[in-house]
């Protein structure tokens, strides 16, 4: 199992400049969800889908960013413009809904750390 | 909104027992989660709990309260290896949502 894969690890740009993540979530997972996390908020969902349709962007924090995600092997994050006070992690997560049951978890990729200066 | 609260951060020594706690205030509840994060790496989970009581998983044990909206992880025989940060998770959705809102985390350091 390849686990969830995001890409890339590390990113560094310029205010202004367009930020595009990318992540492959855990084939067969019917959930992917991506979160963001800095040492003053924790770990904070930005948005999640459920079979390839956005269920909840209320954690999108402004216009300037958005996710897609068009196929169940593929989503992306993109931020245009970017700001400094986007610099954080973020992480892209799978789950897989097996029957009704809600034991499972999210398997987390390894994070994309974008730095805004 | 959510309220999740856990202690900032425990020291315990190799060997021993450490206890992390977790109350929340939550506007629903789904189950909750704990999760451990090494510092640089991505959060993996641990446990989970929907109904009242103790989950035992080799070294690893969460209580849940319901009525108290308090749970806690309990760590035995620790390792150094165990030094990480543990996130308390609840999933505060309906029945057919999935949004997990997380603690800021408890930085667990062993000492030898």
């Amino acid at each position: 199992d390849a686990g969830v894969i995001q890409s890339p690890r590390h990113e560094v740009t310029e205010m202004g400049q367009e930020v595009t993540l990318r992540c492959k979530p855990i084939s067969g997972h019917d959930y992917l969800f991506w979160y963001r996390q800095t040492m003053m908020r924790g770990l904070e969902l930005l948005i999640y889908f459920n079979n390839n349709v956005p269920i909840d962007d209320s954690g999108m924090p402004e216009d300037r960013f958005s996710a897609k995600m068009p196929n169940a092997s593929f989503s992306t994050l993109k931020i245009q413009p970017s700001e400094p006070r986007d610099s954080a992690v973020y992480f892209c997560a799978s789950r897989a809904t097996k029957g009704r049951n809600y034991n499972s978890p999210l398997h987390f990729g390894n994070g994309t750390r974008l730095t805004v200066t | 909104g959510q309220n999740i609260d856990q202690p900032t951060e425990m020291t315990a020594t190799e060997g021993a027992i450490v206890q992390i706690n977790c109350t929340y205030q939550t506007s629903g509840f789904n189950g909750l989660f704990w999760y451990q994060q090494h510092a640089g790496e991505a959060p993996t989970f641990l446990s989970y709990n929907v109904l009242d009581g103790l989950e035992e998983k080799g070294r690893f044990s969460s209580f849940l309260s319901r009525s108290k909206g308090y749970s806690y992880l309990l760590l035995k025989e620790l390792q150094m290896k165990d030094s990480a940060s543990y996130l308390c998770a609840v999933r505060d959705s309906g029945w057919d949502d999935y949004k997990l809102s997380f603690g800021a985390g408890t930085t667990v350091t062993v000492r030898a």
